[in-house]
C-alpha cells in the first residue's frame, strides 16, 4: 500500500540552526501539506502546496518557514534559524483531487 | 473561525467496554468530519468520514454520525479491543476539494486485557 514517509524520525536541533524535514510523498498525488503538533496541543495546519507553490499558508507559516519540491518526489519543510517553540511534532500529508489526506508518520523536532 | 473540540484524555477501558469520544465543531457552511487514528509509532490514519449532515461513517467497527443539530461527530464502537488503543482525532475539512483539515487535541485511548 503506498505511503508517506517523513525522515528523520526524531532531529534534535541546537536553537538558530536551520533544519530541514524531508518528506515523500505518495506518487500520483497533487497536494502536499505539512502540519505541526506541540506537545498536549492540537495539530495545527501550516502549509499546503500544489502546482509547485503555496496554495494556502497559516499563521504559524512566517517568514523563518519555508517549503520546496526540489526533484518531482521530495517535499521539504526549512526552519530557517530555529526557536525553542518551534518543538513539535511536524507532520507531512498528501492527496488526491478531492480526496482525503494520507499523513505519514512524522519528524519530532526538538530545538535545545 | 472554524474549530474542533473533543473530550480530553486520556480514556482507559476494558477490553470489550463500550466506547465513546465526544467531538464537536463550529464552522461556517457545510464542513466535512474526519476521524484520524494514530497507533503507537505511526503516521495519522483516516479512520472514517462524514460529508453531510446525517451521513453515518463506519470502520473496523467505529462508527460517527454528522449531527447538524448539535454541532457533533461523537466516535463510538460497542466493544474495543487491546489493538484500538491509540491516539484518535477529530477534524474537519471546511470546505470541498483538497483544502486544509482543522483537526482537535486527539484523545488517547487505552484498552486494558
Amino acid at each position: 500500500e503506498p505511503e508517506v514517509t517523513q525522515t528523520p524520525s526524531h532531529q534534535v536541533t541546537q536553537m538558530g540552526q536551520e533544519v530541514i524535514l524531508r518528506c515523500v510523498p505518495i506518487s500520483n498525488h497533487l497536494y502536499f501539506y505539512w502540519y505541526r503538533q506541540i506537545l498536549g496541543q492540537k495539530v495545527e495546519f501550516l502549509v499546503s502546496f500544489y502546482n509547485n507553490e503555496i496554495s494556502e499558508k497559516s499563521e504559524i507559516f512566517d517568514d523563518q518557514f519555508s517549503v520546496e519540491r526540489p526533484d518531482g518526489s521530495n517535499f521539504t519543510l526549512k526552519i530557517r534559524s530555529t526557536k525553542l517553540e518551534d518543538s513539535a511534532m511536524y507532520f507531512c500529508a498528501s492527496s488526491a483531487l478531492n480526496t482525503e489526506a494520507f499523513f505519514g508518520q512524522g519528524t519530532r523536532l526538538t530545538v535545545v | 473561525g472554524n474549530s474542533v473540540t473533543q473530550m480530553e484524555g486520556p480514556v482507559t477501558l476494558s477490553e470489550e467496554a463500550f466506547l465513546t469520544i465526544n467531538c464537536t465543531y463550529t464552522a461556517t457552511g457545510y464542513p466535512s468530519l474526519f476521524w484520524y487514528v494514530q497507533y503507537p509509532g505511526e503516521g495519522l490514519q483516516l479512520l472514517l468520514k462524514a460529508t453531510k449532515a446525517d451521513d453515518k461513517g463506519s470502520n473496523k467497527g467505529f462508527e460517527a454520525t454528522y449531527r447538524k443539530e448539535t454541532t457533533s461527530f461523537h466516535l463510538e464502537k460497542g466493544s474495543v479491543q487491546v489493538s484500538d488503543s491509540a491516539v484518535y482525532f477529530c477534524a474537519l475539512r471546511y470546505s470541498s476539494g483538497n483544502t486544509p483539515l482543522v483537526f482537535g487535541k486527539g484523545t488517547r485511548l487505552s484498552v486494558i486485557a
